[in-house]
């Protein structure tokens, strides 16, 4: 069936750290996946989107990784600030279905100054 | 360059009323999208429209919910005799065309429904 889950639920890390938030999908006929970033009564903020035929894309201090093989997306953020504390969300598209997102629960990431 | 609108931000409605959310999409976007998020979960997905048609409602609940995308005029995601369980965040997002494809979604900040 459809679902996205996240392995972890919370993080806290160090400012100036390097973070990593995993992903894991179900669907192996996802084609396309994105991160979002969520702060506190906001709408989610597009971070960064990766299609199925790459297996890494990177953006300004964040990174996405896709592993097919095993359905595994991981999102890296370089050089943590306090700013990039907020709840992160991946979400993923079926190929060949409709366009709606498939997003799982959430990972609140927490940087300590 | 404004982003995705939506009005109100906040609303609360009596158990049995009518909820109306607006959305106005990005310039140039032709795609919207309703999500609704409950306390610390993640969205989901309600319904996908394009201008004047609903291409996906598969995540609408058959009663009392229908949304609208008008020629002209925001989307509405309109919610008829509103129960204490629909109090939650509702999200709507819009997107591009792009040659081979949707683009991303990006979101509005929603809006807050509350029902006594």
């Amino acid at each position: 069936g459809e679902s996205v889950g996240l392995h972890l639920p919370t993080l806290s890390v160090q400012e100036g750290d390097n973070s990593i938030i995993n992903c894991a999908y179900s669907n192996s006929a996802s084609d396309y996946f994105i991160w979002y970033k969520q702060e506190s009564g906001k709408g989610p903020q597009f971070i960064i989107d990766i299609r199925s035929n790459m297996d890494k894309r990177q953006g300004q201090r964040v990174t996405v990784l896709l592993n097919k093989t095993v359905k595994h997306l991981s999102l890296q953020i370089a050089a943590t600030q306090p700013g990039d504390s907020a709840v992160y969300f991946c979400a993923e598209k079926i190929q060949g279905g409709s366009e709606k997102l498939v997003f799982g629960k959430g990972m609140k990431l927490t940087v300590n100054p | 360059n404004a982003g995705v609108m939506q009005n109100p931000r906040h609303l609360v409605r009596r158990r049995g009323q009518e909820a109306r959310l607006r959305c106005s999409p990005m310039k140039g976007h032709s795609h919207v999208y309703w999500y609704r998020q409950l306390p610390e979960e993640g969205l989901k997905f309600m319904v996908y429209l394009q201008k004047e048609n609903i291409i996906d409602e598969s995540g609408m609940p058959k009663e009392r919910f229908s949304a609208e995308f008008p020629k002209e005029g925001p989307s509405i995601l309109r919610i008829q005799q509103v129960v204490r369980g629909d109090s939650a965040a509702y999200f709507c997002a819009s997107s591009p065309d792009l040659a081979g494809g949707v683009g991303a979604q990006y979101f509005g900040p929603g809006t807050r429904l509350t029902v006594l």
